[in-house]
């Protein structure tokens, strides 16, 4: 079946420092893959995606590449922020046109100054 | 970005009581809505899929009479525990479409926590 697996957290950094958080997945056909956040005290929000192999979600310093041969979307972060520190949720969409979400563990992150 | 709103955010109550949660898209019309639930350090499990104006569609596994789902308008989605019991203990979160919205972006919940004693 269609899974997702991501890195146990907490993750924790300094600030400045360079992130890189697992994610792989198992899945039937080619699904779309997306990264989403989770701030204190806020809803899951987009950060990014990709939709077929090779594309590269970015967005606020993050980016994340399908890469369908080794089945990952492992995020990524050049220097992170303290405003960082959140709870990151790797997820792929299955089902044809639904919006069917299956979701990650979920890693926590914290960026120390 | 578009914004869902969920309420409460936190409920306690009595073993065998009912409890209902809403899920409300404050600024879009959301044609379908998803209840999710959530243990700790697990994730985000689909329970149940709602459409306005249509009966949920459920997740297998998860109990149709236990989980009421009702989707009366196109900004209101509401999730009813009923006979709540100990073990329906946790945090559930929806999350909605918008009519006119780009396939796989939704909008979250702050999510639900739920304790029952």
């Amino acid at each position: 079946g269609n899974s997702v697996t991501q890195m146990e957290g907490p993750v924790t950094l300094s600030e400045e420092a360079f992130l890189t958080i697992n994610c792989t997945y198992t899945a039937t056909g080619y699904p779309s893959l997306f990264w989403y956040v989770q701030y204190p005290g806020e809803g899951l929000q987009l950060l990014l995606k990709a939709t077929k192999a090779d594309d590269k979600g970015s967005n606020k310093g993050f980016e994340a590449t399908y890469r369908k041969e080794t089945t990952s979307f492992h995020l990524e972060k050049g220097s992170v922020q303290v405003s960082d520190s959140a709870v990151y949720f790797c997820a792929l969409r299955y089902g044809g046109a639904t919006n069917k979400l299956i979701f990650g563990t979920g890693t926590l992150l914290a960026v120390q100054p | 970005g578009a914004v869902v709103s969920q309420h409460p955010s936190w409920v306690i109550c009595k073993s065998g009581t009912s409890v209902k949660i809403e899920c409300r898209s404050l600024d879009f019309q959301a044609t379908t809505m998803f209840w999710y639930r959530q243990f700790p350090k697990q994730s985000l499990m689909l329970m149940a899929t709602s459409n306005e104006g249509s009966k949920a569609t459920y997740e297998q596994g998860v109990e149709k009479d236990k989980f009421l789902i009702n989707h009366a308008s196109l900004t209101l989605s509401t999730l009813t525990v009923t006979s709540a019991h100990p073990e329906d203990s946790s945090f559930y979160i929806c999350s909605a479409r918008e009519a006119s919205g780009r396939i796989g972006e939704l909008f979250f919940g702050e999510g639900s926590r739920l304790t029952v004693l």
